[in-house]
């Protein structure tokens, strides 16, 4: 089946820096990896997603990008602000069915 | 319009007891998900309906555990003779296509 690694587990970054994500997956067929966010205590809510026939997709200070031949795709937050603090997790589907394998998820805190 | 709802939001109950989990997907969702979440770790899929029909129960981790979707909407998922690792919040998420919407979830604690 299908393996989702994310890293880095733990990222704190000054307001107004960049944050960057990276997730690898193992199954050279999934073709969809969507990026959910979840504040403590709160369901996941889908931010951004990316499907195997793009490279790149943006939504305003959201950018992520996929390298298929790599098996590697990776979530940008440019101009962080605090509420972008939250753990983000990676997913990817499998091939023939519509579940998600999710990576270990990375706590991202901004510093005010 | 309303998302997905779970009940009850807490569950706590003893070491061999038997527990039903409710999710209430989007109206008009016919995919439906049952994942688990540990602490520290991302959701991790137990079981996929499409319909009223369980298209895949691969994630299931053992005979203890069964859902049902009768009429294709709401689904219950059931926990017989829990363990004490069965602690966890567990997450029902619905689509009409890619996008998986979740619930807030129920965290169970067997004592």
């Amino acid at each position: 089946g299908e393996n989702v690694e994310q890293h880095p587990s733990t990222l704190s970054v000054q307001e107004g820096d960049s944050a960057v994500i990276k997730c690898t997956y193992s199954d050279s067929a999934s073709n969809y990896f969507p990026w959910y966010k979840q504040e403590l205590g709160k369901r996941p809510q889908l931010i951004i997603d990316i499907r195997s026939n793009v490279g790149e997709k943006k939504d305003q200070r959201i950018a992520v990008t996929l390298n298929k031949t790599a098996k590697h795709f990776s979530l940008h937050i440019t101009e962080t602000q605090p509420e972008d603090s939250a753990v983000y997790f990676c997913a990817a589907d499998t091939v023939g069915a519509n579940n998600l394998f999710f990576g270990t998820g990375t706590r991202l805190t901004v510093i005010p | 319009g309303a998302g997905v709802s779970q009940t009850p939001s807490n569950k706590v109950t003893e070491k061999g007891k038997y527990v039903e989990l409710r999710c209430d997907p989007i109206s008009g969702h016919t995919a439906l998900y049952w994942y688990r979440q540990s602490l520290g770790q991302g959701p991790e899929f137990l079981i996929y309906f499409q319909g009223t029909g369980a298209a895949d129960d691969s994630g299931l981790p053992n005979d203890r555990f069964f859902a049902v979707r009768p009429e294709g909407s709401v689904s219950t998922l059931k926990i017989q003779r829990t363990e004490r690792g069965d602690s966890a919040v567990y997450l029902c998420a619905s689509s009409s296509g890619s996008e998986q919407f979740f619930g807030p979830g129920t965290r169970l604690t067997v004592l």
